[in-house]
């Protein structure tokens, strides 16, 4: 079973800053916070990952809170184009296997 | 990253027939998995394909119905055997360079069983 809660639904306006929000309360001290998002019809894709600082790339912004039981994505400016699924996933390093949720729908409007 | 495609990209087959899918990766990698997405759910794996020796199977899945090859570094075939309805979905291929890297999917099969 997934070990994150998500929303399964979220909205947000073109321009502005999305913050998806995970909870992963029973997250180990070896396990990583992943997320990717799913583009209807098309393979997921691989955003971002962090264990327990947060992580910044060209995509998005990972912050996990101190006790690493939450983290919250945030894609600075949303466009129509990132409109999809985001699953968080808490993973082990040294596993191979991701575990998807359910994940949550943001839709951005324009 | 990786490039991976999959073929065929869609198809609809009858009922208690089997199709093949294949999973070419554009450089060895190390890990390759296949996963199910049925109609309007989240993704589930199926299996690892391990190079040169058997899949590694999930709980729920078996051999007979899922035959899985993986002859070398880059390249894997997932057999969907014996197909019902309850067998149309997504079927992907993902890849990973090394064990705890980030995952690369490919853009998936779909399958329509009458």
């Amino acid at each position: 079973d997934a070990k994150t809660t998500q929303p399964p639904s979220m909205d947000c306006a073109e321009g502005r800053a999305a913050n998806l929000p995970c909870n992963h309360s029973t997250i180990s001290g070896n396990e990583y916070v992943y997320w990717y998002r799913q583009i209807h019809s098309q393979g997921p894709q691989y955003i971002i990952h962090g264990l327990k600082n947060n992580e910044t790339n060209e995509m998005a912004s990972l912050i996990i809170t101190e006790d690493r039981k939450s983290s919250t994505l945030i894609l600075p400016h949303a466009t129509l184009r990132d409109t999809a699924v985001y699953y968080c996933i808490v993973r082990a390093y040294n596993t191979d296997k991701l575990i998807f949720g359910t994940g949550t729908r943001l839709q951005v409007f324009p | 990253s990786a490039v991976i495609s999959q073929k065929p990209s869609r198809d609809i087959c009858q009922r208690g027939t089997s199709l093949t899918i294949q999973c070419q990766v554009d450089s060895q990698v190390t890990m390759m998995f296949w996963y199910r997405q049925q109609p309007g759910q989240s993704l589930t794996l199926i299996a690892t394909a391990n190079q040169g020796s058997e899949a590694t199977y999930e709980s729920g899945f078996v051999i007979d119905k899922f035959p899985i090859s993986r002859p070398n570094l880059t390249f894997s075939t997932l057999t969907v055997s014996n197909m019902s309805p309850e067998d149309s979905s997504i079927y992907l291929c993902s890849v990973e360079r090394a064990l705890g890297n980030e995952q690369f999917f490919g853009p998936g099969t779909r399958l329509t069983v009458l």
